[in-house]
């Protein structure tokens, strides 16, 4: 089992730019999250899922969005990239409120 | 906003000396976990801790749960160079919301 992959590991783009961060993860996991991490801050949820079709905004979700068309995967976007959306971005798996499984991260810079 | 707060911040020891990190939190919970982090990886679950538990073993590792105090420690003994690393509590708050994290602390064991 790979557990939790997360594409791309590394992206630079310009102030303006839109992407998308792709999680997927082979568990057959209920649940699904996506957080940022800035220095000092530690983790902050952005968005998470409870299940196929369904998403909910975490504690810093503006500027972002995300969709989660099949139980797998859950994609993050961002429409307008801005500087202060450089962070690293983890994407973390669970069968409920409970134990998280995380990938290895994406390293955004946003020049 | 984030749950747990853990102290130290960051903590320097001597191979084979115990490391004691605490997090504190505000709010009733349904369990603690703890998290390790190396270096540009992802997390990793270490433990979880359920409300009505005051204390958990694995391996090297020991959870104390204190709800009165809204505080739990985590006791690494014999620490060895490998487990130079940032630790995060995160709690499962009552009112079934996603697990949050605090800002962790960063261990640094010296062999």
């Amino acid at each position: 089992n790979a557990g939790v992959t997360q594409t791309p590991k590394f992206r630079v783009l310009k102030t303006g730019q839109s992407m998308t961060l792709l999680c997927a993860q082979d568990m057959n996991h209920e649940y699904m999250y996506w957080y940022r991490q800035d220095p000092g801050m530690g983790l902050r949820l952005i968005h998470y899922s409870v299940g196929e079709g369904t998403t909910a905004k975490g504690e810093v979700p503006d500027g972002y969005n995300v969709s989660r068309l099949k139980k797998q995967n859950f994609l993050l976007g961002l429409e307008s990239a801005a500087p202060s959306q450089t962070s690293v971005y983890f994407c973390a798996s669970s069968t409920r409120l409970e134990t998280q499984y995380f990938g290895p991260g994406t390293r955004l810079l946003v020049l | 906003s984030q749950q747990g707060e853990e102290d130290p911040q960051a903590l320097s020891i001597q191979e084979g000396e115990n490391a004691t990190m605490n997090c504190s939190y505000k709010t009733s919970i349904n369990n603690l976990q703890w998290y390790r982090q190396n270096s540009g990886r992802g997390l990793v679950h270490l433990i979880l801790i359920r409300s009505n538990e005051r204390e958990k073993h694995s391996g090297r590792l020991r959870v104390t749960l204190d709800t009165s105090k809204k505080s739990s420690s985590l006791l690494i003994t014999a620490s060895r160079a490998a487990d130079t690393a940032s630790y995060f509590c995160a709690t499962e708050n009552s009112g079934n919301t996603p697990l949050v994290f605090g800002k962790g602390t960063r261990l640094s064991v010296i062999a």
